[in-house]
């Protein structure tokens, strides 16, 4: 089946480092999504890309997803103590029949020390 | 009204038990969810409903049954479960169920299950 990657597992920055992480899957995806889930709290939606090559902002974070809609990135530029918390990726099946099904990355902690 | 509900926040129970999950959502979303995520790992699908109707089960033991009484509306019926099934349980839901998941998922808070 379906397979997404995501690394690394945890990433510790100091405040004002920058941060990225990176899925890759193993089939074509649809399309992908990327969550983030605080301590405690429940996974938040930020983004969707769809496209092949997409590129998407939002302040200070940077969403791409790849040429070949196998791989994508979150890259948060000055990390702020505000960004700790454990961000997936989450890729929609190409082709399948699978009604809203969405195949998660492991995920990647975050720490920002102050 | 743009949040999932769940109900109840704990829940502690023995495995001869017979306990419900409620999620509830008011976004008029077709297609609801039932998540399991155990510490530190990413939420495993477990059920997903498309109108009403359940369109995917990821093989869950049926000592779990999910039931979809309207569109706003996902129980999840939890009977002589397993110390193994301690978890936190997310519902969410997405404004329709397209073939390929091409819509975002609203999750709520969860329900955190401890079965002794």
């Amino acid at each position: 089946g379906q397979q997404v990657m995501q690394i690394p597992q945890y990433q510790h920055v100091q405040e004002g480092e920058d941060f990225t992480t990176y899925c890759n899957s193993s089939t074509t995806l649809s399309n992908i999504q990327w969550y983030k889930q605080r301590p405690g709290g429940h996974p938040v939606f930020l983004i969707q890309l769809v496209k092949s090559g997409e590129v998407k902002k939002q302040k200070r974070l940077t969403f791409q997803f790849g040429e070949a809609k196998k791989n994508s990135s979150l890259h948060i530029t000055a990390t702020q103590t505000t960004d700790v918390g454990t961000y997936f990726c989450a890729g929609g099946n190409a082709g399948g029949t699978s009604y809203g099904k969405l195949t998660f990355g492991q995920g990647t902690i975050l720490t920002v020390h102050p | 009204d743009t949040e999932v509900t769940q109900t109840p926040k704990h829940l502690v129970m023995g495995m001869t038990n017979k306990k419900s999950l409620k999620c509830e959502q008011h976004m008029g979303h077709r297609a609801m969810y039932w998540y399991k995520q155990k510490a530190k790992k990413p939420p495993e699908l477990m059920f997903v409903y498309s109108y009403e109707k359940l369109s995917i089960n990821e093989s869950v033991p049926s000592r779990f049954s999910p039931e979809c009484p309207n569109s706003s509306l996902l129980n999840l019926h939890l009977h002589a479960l397993q110390p193994e099934d301690s978890a936190l349980y997310l519902c969410a839901s997405s404004p329709s169920p397209l073939r390929t998941g091409d819509n975002e998922q609203f999750f709520g808070p969860g329900t955190r299950l401890t079965v002794l």
